[in-house]
């Protein structure tokens, strides 16, 4: 079946620094979504991607559709203590149907202050 | 604007007990959604609904049942709990079809 797999599993780094990470396909997919999940919360959507090749902003947050349609990348500038938490991709299932979404494992992300 | 709610927050069963969770969402959205997170195994889709009166089955829909009978409220029954079902519960909803816009907080079930 689909499968995401999201790398680095996890980061730590310095406040201030930019940060990258990735979500890659086994199969074509023709729509991207990034989640941010806080401790103890319910993830919460930062940015939809629809075409392959777009490239969204959502403040320090830019995240780009793979032209390859089989991967997305997420980007953090200028982290800041509040970027803490885990980061999922996901993305719909083989018949296209948004409703029954494709998730990775996330990305956790720690920053020392 | 309360967004999406989840009542309880915490919960603890004997096997064999049953209990419903209850979200609601005032932001008149169609489609609603049912998940558990577990450790290693991300987010999987219990049972979905997209529109009022319907529902309909994610991918670990065993166990479970839910009902929309209220456009706003999107209950998720156990009827007989069992330790795999020791889980974290988010309810979410969405204007479209596009995926679950906004997530509640969450229920954190452990069933004993």
């Amino acid at each position: 079946g689909q499968q995401l797999n999201q790398s680095p599993q996890s980061m730590f780094i310095q406040e201030g620094e930019d940060v990258s990470m990735n979500c890659t396909s086994s199969s074509i997919f023709n729509t991207w979504l990034w989640y941010k999940q806080d401790p103890g919360e319910g993830p919460v959507l930062l940015i939809a991607l629809y075409k392959a090749g777009e490239l969204t902003s959502n403040g320090r947050l830019t995240a780009q559709f793979g032209i390859t349609r089989k991967d997305s990348f997420l980007n953090i500038s200028a982290s800041i203590p509040s970027d803490v938490g885990i980061y999922f991709c996901a993305g719909p299932n083989n018949a296209g149907n948004n409703r029954k979404l494709i998730w990775g494992l996330g990305t956790s992300l720690a920053v020392n202050p | 604007n309360a967004g999406v709610t989840q009542t309880p927050k915490f919960r603890v069963l004997k096997t064999g007990q049953s209990m419903t969770l209850l979200c609601a969402q005032d932001m008149n959205h169609e489609y609603m959604y049912w998940y558990r997170q577990d450790p290693g195994m991300g987010l999987r889709l219990i049972h979905y609904s997209v529109g009022e009166g319907t529902t309909a089955k994610g991918e670990v829909p065993d166990g479970y049942n839910v009902s929309r009978l209220k456009k706003q409220n999107f209950l998720l029954g156990l009827e007989s709990a069992a330790p795999s079902q020791t889980s974290v519960y988010f309810c979410a909803s969405s204007y479209s079809s596009g995926g679950p816009r906004f997530f509640g907080p969450g229920t954190r079930l452990t069933v004993l």
